[in-house]
């Protein structure tokens, strides 16, 4: 596809329920980063994976929260035993060093909604 | 920690005036972005500055970086009602295994434009 894609775009979860979110990236880029956005807030970084490594996760709030890009394409974040304060818009974007210069394209987001 | 402060946060001005929505940041960095989002919408990339003193224009958008300041300006000319959006300005750090950069975002201004 041409840009950065998510789905679902919308979940509603019970509270204690377990939720995956998933990423596929643009084709072809390296790098793929998972940012978390609070209502009125600017988006917060949770992960960043290089193909398939997962170089950084230092921005996930909690050990409920788990990224994974096995075969170095689409990436999947699961949230377990959500709580209301996961509640949040989940961005991912993936990018591509092109002469020295790099731009992170953002897929729609899912909106997570914990009742 | 990395600090990214926007200011101001609202803004609400009528068309054909002229603004400025002020980036100041907390650590040396070279590169800042400046990305749109539209209420319900996902980011889109307006400007990535490299360098100090890199100025890029796009339409009635301006962007600068002054890196000995810490501080990157958007400019807007002229505004008209389609410019009216949550503009976010982002600035790269490395994170801890290296390779390509996560962003830090501040809070966006929320730019209101009247007829």
């Amino acid at each position: 596809g041409a840009g950065v894609s998510q789905s679902p775009r919308y979940k509603v979860a019970k509270r204690g329920q377990d939720v995956a979110l998933r990423c596929d990236p643009i084709s072809g880029h390296v790098s793929l980063f998972w940012y978390q956005q609070a209502l009125g807030q600017g988006p917060e970084f949770l992960t960043y994976f290089q193909n398939e490594a997962q170089l950084d996760k230092s921005g996930l709030p909690s050990d409920r929260f788990f990224a994974e890009r096995p075969e170095g394409s689409v990436s999947t974040l699961k949230i377990q035993r959500t709580q209301q304060e996961d509640s949040a818009v989940y961005l991912c974007a993936s990018s591509l060093w092109v002469e020295g210069q790099e731009t992170q394209y953002f897929g729609p987001g899912t909106r997570l909604l914990v009742l | 920690e990395l600090k990214v402060e926007q200011n101001p946060l609202f803004l609400s001005m009528q068309e054909g005036k002229n603004y400025t929505i002020y980036c100041n940041y907390s650590t040396t960095s070279d590169r800042l972005y400046w990305y749109r989002q539209d209420p319900g919408k996902s980011l889109e990339s307006l400007f990535v500055l490299l360098s100090n003193g890199a100025v890029k224009q796009e339409g009635r958008l301006m962007a600068s970086l002054d890196t000995k300041a810490r501080l990157s300006t958007l400019h807007i000319t002229a505004a008209v009602h389609d410019l009216s959006a949550t503009y976010f300005c982002a600035v790269e750090v490395m994170y801890s295994g290296g390779g390509a950069d996560g962003l830090t975002f501040g809070k966006g201004t929320h730019l209101i434009i009247q007829p």
